[in-house]
């Protein structure tokens, strides 16, 4: 089976780091994929980790350690147009298993 | 540009009814997903495709049904509707070939179950 737990929403200030946390426990494990969706729309990809590290694109990092069976994903000088849903994904061969995902609100 | 499409975009319909929903995509990908997302719960996997001919359930698929004629569709079929699948339903693909395997989502379809 498989569990995978992030926290349900988070808070943050304009021009603040955040960090939202992904721990999973699954059978079988070909990467994890961080995801983006705002209120209404359909998900779009933000980030992907197959081996342990840090991988940094532009204000959006990603963390992947395997051996702990946690991710997280770091989002530098927060925008109000960051306000949206993170959805973090285990890939298990070809297939995506997702998190309940995290709600951040940024405030001004 | 490649894309990937759903229809309807949103329905109304009542219990017991057959509905379909279609899923289009023009990328060429042999992946393809129907995943329904609910409030507290996520996108959870319903059914998958590998290729032609190739279906799989995923975590809740009672219910539920796909067929994969060709590459391009992935057609969801609730072969009699109840309240409890009213939902917001994503189609997704990917490309298996040499890729992360990053989904490409569809923009959605509301389905209301009266």
């Amino acid at each position: 089976g498989q569990n995978i737990d992030q926290p349900t929403e988070m808070t943050a200030t304009e021009g603040a780091i955040v960090q939202i946390n992904c721990t999973y426990q699954t059978s079988g494990f070909n990467g994890l994929f961080w995801y983006q969706q705002h209120a209404g729309e359909a998900p779009t990809f933000l980030s992907y980790n197959v081996l342990d590290g840090l991988e940094e694109k532009g204000r959006f990092s990603s963390f992947l350690s395997r051996s702990k069976g946690y991710s997280y994903l770091l989002l530098k000088e927060l925008q109000m147009k960051d306000s949206a849903s993170y959805l973090c994904a285990v890939r298990k061969v070809d297939k995506l298993i997702f998190g309940t995902g995290t709600r951040l609100q940024v405030f001004p | 540009d490649a894309e990937i499409t759903q229809s309807p975009r949103h329905k109304i319909t009542e219990t017991g009814r057959q509905v379909t929903l279609a899923c289009h995509q023009t990328w060429n990908h042999n992946n393809m997903f129907w995943y329904r997302q609910d409030l507290g719960h996520g996108l959870r996997l319903i059914h998958y495709s590998y290729g032609v001919q190739d279906t799989n359930k995923g975590e809740v698929s009672d219910g539920y049904s796909v067929s994969r004629s060709n590459t391009e569709d992935l057609p969801l079929t609730l072969e009699s509707a109840a309240s409890s699948q009213t939902s917001v339903y994503f189609c997704a693909s990917s490309d298996r070939r040499g890729s992360t395997g990053e989904l490409f989502f569809g923009e959605g379809s509301r389905l209301t179950v009266l």
